[in-house]
C-alpha cells in the first residue's frame, strides 16, 4: 500500500542556519501539498506541487516536486525565528482522492 | 480576510458523555472537511462534504461519529458517547471550487479532552 515517508521528525538549527524536510513516497503521487502549523495554531496552506520536476520559490522558502513524483522536499535558506512550527506534507495518490498528511517536521530555530 | 470558525475552541467532557462541534467555513466553499489531529501528528481526515453531500466519510468511525451538513453551509459534528481515545484536536477546513479547488483553510481547531 502507499507509504509516505516524511523526515526529519524533529530539526533544531540556529538562526541564519538552512533546514529542509523531506517526503517520500513509495508510490507515485498525484499532487502534494505543503503546509505550516505555528506552536498552538492550525495548518497554514504554503504550496501546492503537481508537475514532475517542479520547483517553486516563496522567498527564502524552496519547494521541489521529484522527476518521478514520487519525493518532495522543501528548504528553507537563512531560517528566523518565525520559521518556527511544524511543516506537514499532504499528498493525493489520484486527483480526486483524499488528501493525507504526514507526520510533520517540527523545526525550532536557536536566536 | 474570511476565516473560518470553529465553536467552542476547548471542550472537556466525561466519557461516555456527547459532544458537538461546530464549523462555519470562509463564504460560498463548497467544500467542507473536518480533521482530527493528535498531538504530534498530521491531521486525520474523518469526513468531507461537497455542499451537503458526504463524498469521503471511510474514516469516520461510524459507531460513535456523526456529520452533518444539513444545508451546504455550516457543519456539525457529533460523538456518542466520547471515549478516553477521542482526547485531540477537530479541525475544520474548507475549500473553494473556483478559481481553484485545492487550497484548504482551516479554522482554529476545537481542543477535546475526555475525562
Amino acid at each position: 500500500g502507499q507509504q509516505v515517508m516524511q523526515i526529519p521528525q524533529y530539526q533544531h538549527v540556529q538562526e541564519g542556519e538552512d533546514f529542509t524536510t523531506y517526503c517520500n513516497s513509495s508510490t507515485t503521487l498525484s499532487n502534494i501539498q505543503w503546509y505550516k502549523q505555528r506552536p498552538g495554531g492550525h495548518p497554514v496552506f504554503l504550496i501546492q506541487l503537481v508537475k514532475s520536476g517542479e520547483v517553486k520559490k516563496q522567498k527564502r522558502l524552496t519547494f521541489q516536486f521529484g522527476e518521478a513524483k514520487k519525493n518532495s522536499s522543501l528548504h528553507i535558506t537563512a531560517t528566523q525565528t518565525t520559521d518556527v512550527g511544524t511543516y506537514f506534507c499532504g499528498w493525493k495518490e489520484t486527483s480526486g482522492s483524499r488528501l493525507t498528511f504526514g507526520e510533520g517536521t517540527q523545526l525550532t530555530v536557536n536566536p | 480576510e474570511a476565516e473560518v470558525a470553529q465553536s467552542p475552541r476547548y471542550k472537556i467532557t466525561e466519557k461516555s458523555q456527547a459532544v458537538a462541534f461546530w464549523c462555519d467555513p470562509i463564504s460560498g466553499h463548497a467544500t467542507l472537511y473536518w480533521y482530527r489531529q493528535i498531538l504530534g501528528q498530521g491531521p486525520e481526515l474523518l469526513v468531507q462534504f461537497q455542499d451537503e453531500s458526504v463524498v469521503d466519510d471511510s474514516q469516520l468511525p461510524k459507531d460513535r461519529f456523526s456529520a452533518e451538513r444539513l444545508k451546504g453551509v455550516d457543519s456539525t459534528l457529533k460523538i456518542q458517547p466520547a471515549e478516553l481515545g477521542d482526547s485531540a484536536m477537530y479541525l475544520c477546513a474548507s475549500s473553494s471550487t473556483f478559481p481553484s479547488s485545492y487550497e484548504q483553510y482551516f479554522g482554529p481547531g476545537t481542543r477535546l479532552t475526555v475525562t
